[in-house]
């Protein structure tokens, strides 16, 4: 266990809906990132939040967007859904955002746009 | 951007035996970090081994070793003993020092390693 929580486990939308996915750091840790991973793929970076602010991006549209709030939780909103965003979407978080700090992952919420 | 490659897209090894999974990587940086993350059904990334660029010495943990060869940029993973529960897909990724990149991980699209009795 790695102490990172992500909800909901799955879900299914239709193509052009809106979906916001949550995440629970691990304790003490300030500094979120969030992957896409599609099948049979590796995961892919969108982007990272560090005392609440966005500070590294991903090759990701302006419809995907994030959160961190003050206990440094997180949520990635996705907006205008398609098909192509059916993926899992892994939360990791790490203590400070420094090159040399471990990285935790959670068990990911699958998305499945119909 | 910073490309990790795994050309192995699978591997298999019967139990007790050793296997080793290859990754290469490109980047034109000196200062980074490499990692092998495991990925079982469960789909939780468990890491397994990093390696600090500026080390020379191979990192180890328990039965897992790698083979760092900065100049060649390769990164390869050792599985020595190996057991049923290592069979899952394995990762590798590069994380850059600079902190424009937000520290992403790259990954390599992965290797599936099956493990036989």
């Amino acid at each position: 266990e790695t102490g990172v929580t992500q909800s909901p486990t799955h879900l299914i939308k239709t193509r052009g809906q809106q979906v916001t996915l949550r995440c629970s750091s691990q304790s003490g840790h300030n500094t979120v990132s969030w992957y896409q991973q599609a099948l049979g793929q590796g995961p892919q970076f969108i982007f990272q939040y560090y005392r609440e602010e966005e500070n590294g991006r991903g090759n990701f549209p302006p419809r995907f967007s994030g959160l961190q709030f003050p206990n440094y939780s997180s949520e990635l909103n996705v907006n205008a859904l398609e098909l192509d965003d059916s993926a899992l979407y892994l939360c990791a978080s790490s203590f400070e955002r420094s090159s040399g700090n471990t990285i935790y992952f959670g068990e990911g919420s699958w998305l499945t746009v119909v | 951007a910073q490309t990790v490659t795994q050309s192995q897209p699978e591997m298999s090894v019967q139990e007790a035996e050793t296997v080793t999974l290859s990754c290469t990587y490109d980047t034109s940086e000196s200062d980074y970090y490499l990692f092998w993350y495991k990925q079982p059904p469960s789909r939780q990334m468990i890491l397994v081994i990093r390696q600090e660029a500026y080390k020379q010495q191979n990192a180890t943990e328990n039965r897992f070793s790698v083979n760092f060869q900065k100049a060649a940029k390769s990164f390869s993973l050792k599985i020595s003993d190996s057991q049923l529960g290592d069979a899952a897909m394995y990762f590798c990724a590069y994380r850059s020092s600079n902190s424009n990149s937000g520290y992403a991980l790259n990954f390599g699209k992965g290797t599936s390693l099956l493990v036989t009795p």
